[in-house]
């Protein structure tokens, strides 16, 4: 069975402070989604990861894969209230089958 | 990136009827759709695979009878709630395949709006 995890399932922080929620595995993913989803509407893609070590930048977010692609992490420098949200990471393990990890609800405070 | 319609984007019914849900891919094709449900507070639960052209996958636990899924068209799928009850009041989201392109094979999924679906 493919398991995600994310850790952690809740953070509250202040405006302007810095966070990184994880996403683990014990399975190897071939390749690997970050989604922000506000509450009553569906997941935002934000990136996709393919190459294992690969790092993304998304203006203040950071993304990075894991070497062995089983597991990636999501820095976010400076926190803002818009970047409130339940982060949701998937991934890809063969075919067009993905697993979802159960999120991290992350509220910033202002 | 992609666009992914819903519609309705809520829908209030009454037990015993049936509700459509249409999920359509603008600006890609998509031979392959998933549906998911998310009750307050949770992850997404894949509910189905919708292939176009052929019938769905569904997960365990979920009855087919009762949720019908139709892929008609390449940028299309439907679901229907059968004879809806309160508990099938959810939060419903479609999302759909779109091939990266890349050397390798690889895909994203580009998610709908969600439909807000209450049974009274």
């Amino acid at each position: 069975t493919q398991l995600l995890e994310q850790s952690p399932q809740f953070l509250s922080i202040q405006e302007g402070e810095n966070l990184t929620v994880y996403c683990n595995s014990s399975s190897v993913f071939s390749s690997l989604q970050w989604y922000r989803q506000e509450p009553g509407e569906g997941p935002v893609l934000l990136v996709t990861v393919v190459t294992g070590g690969e790092v993304k930048k998304l203006k203040r977010l950071t993304f990075q894969f894991g070497d062995a692609r089983k597991d990636s992490s999501l820095h976010i420098t400076a926190a803002q209230t818009g970047d409130t949200g339940l982060y949701l990471c998937a991934g890809r393990v063969s075919g067009q089958n993905f697993v979802f990890g159960p999120g991290t609800r992350l509220s910033v405070l202002p | 990136g992609a666009v992914v319609s819903q519609h309705p984007s809520r829908v209030i019914c009454k037990s015993g009827t049936s509700v459509k849900i249409e999920c359509r891919s603008l600006d890609f094709q998509a031979t392959t759709m998933f549906w998911y449900r998310q009750f307050p507070k949770k992850s997404l639960m894949l509910m189905a695979t919708s292939n176009e052209g052929s019938k769905a996958t569904y997960e365990q636990g979920v009855e087919k009878d009762k949720f019908l899924i139709n892929h008609a068209s390449l940028t299309l799928s439907t679901l229907t709630v059968t004879s809806a009850h309160p508990e099938d009041s959810s939060f419903y989201i479609c999302s759909a395949l779109r091939p990266l392109t890349s050397g390798i094979i690889n895909y994203e999924q580009y998610f709908g709006p969600g439909t807000r679906l209450t049974v009274t």
